[in-house]
């Protein structure tokens, strides 16, 4: 069985200051995992992955996470926070064994404040 | 334009009265699935598909009802909606052999009174 838990539903940030979203992951296969932002009104789009090979992963708008499997952690940050960024962010996993189950955190709304 | 068209975006109807969310997608996706939002739950899957003809339930089945009958649509069926199904679905698509990334529709928000 695999799982997500996503540390705080709710964060504030400064508008400039860092981002830090926290994923903890469970899952009995080598995992692949998600980050995906939920703007006001829209679906979810892809904001990153991590399937296999570099555990530094890059996305979109300056976003990043980073692979951990002795913690079994996917942390998303950003350097500096925009008013943009203002957004759900949801965590998800995926068993890597090419079974389309795809298991999503509760949720994170990021609030930038100016 | 690639993407995922859920109809209608918004409704409001009544315990009892059956309604269909469409949903159609234009990649050639094998694999649909339906997802529902609620506040502090995040999205839970109701049903998914991997193919047509070929449906299996996800966590949240009850009260709902799928089909494919084509590769491209999968509607959500309500045969008798109630109050607690009052929820923001999402209709979301990809290729079978792909490595779990999804791409979604922009939401039906739906009110059961």
């Amino acid at each position: 069985a695999q799982s997500v838990t996503q540390l705080g539903s709710h964060v504030s940030v400064s508008e400039g200051a860092l981002v830090l979203l926290r994923c903890n992951y469970s899952s009995s296969v080598p995992p692949y995992l998600f980050w995906y932002v939920q703007y006001p009104n829209q679906g979810l789009q892809l904001l990153l992955k991590y399937t296999t090979g570099a555990t530094l992963v890059k996305g979109i708008n300056g976003f990043e996470a980073e692979f951990k499997k002795s913690e079994t952690s996917f942390h998303l940050t950003k350097p500096s926070a925009h008013m943009s960024d203002a957004a759900e962010y949801f965590c998800a996993v995926s068993d890597s064994g090419g079974y389309q189950k795809v298991t999503f955190g509760i949720g994170t709304k990021l609030q930038v404040i100016p | 334009e690639a993407q995922v068209t859920q109809n209608p975006r918004y409704l409001i109807t009544v315990t009892g009265k059956k309604l269909t969310v469409t949903c159609s997608q234009n990649m050639n996706h094998e694999y649909m699935s339906w997802y529902r939002q609620d506040p502090g739950l995040g999205l839970r899957q109701i049903y998914y598909s991997m193919n047509v003809e070929v449906t299996d339930k996800g966590d949240v089945p009850e009260g709902y009802k799928v089909s494919r009958k084509e590769k491209r649509n999968f509607p959500l069926i309500l045969e008798s909606p109630s109050p607690n199904q009052t929820s923001l679905y999402f209709c979301a698509s990809s290729f079978r052999r792909s490595t779990g990334e999804l791409f979604f529709g922009e939401g039906s928000r739906l009110t059961v009174l």
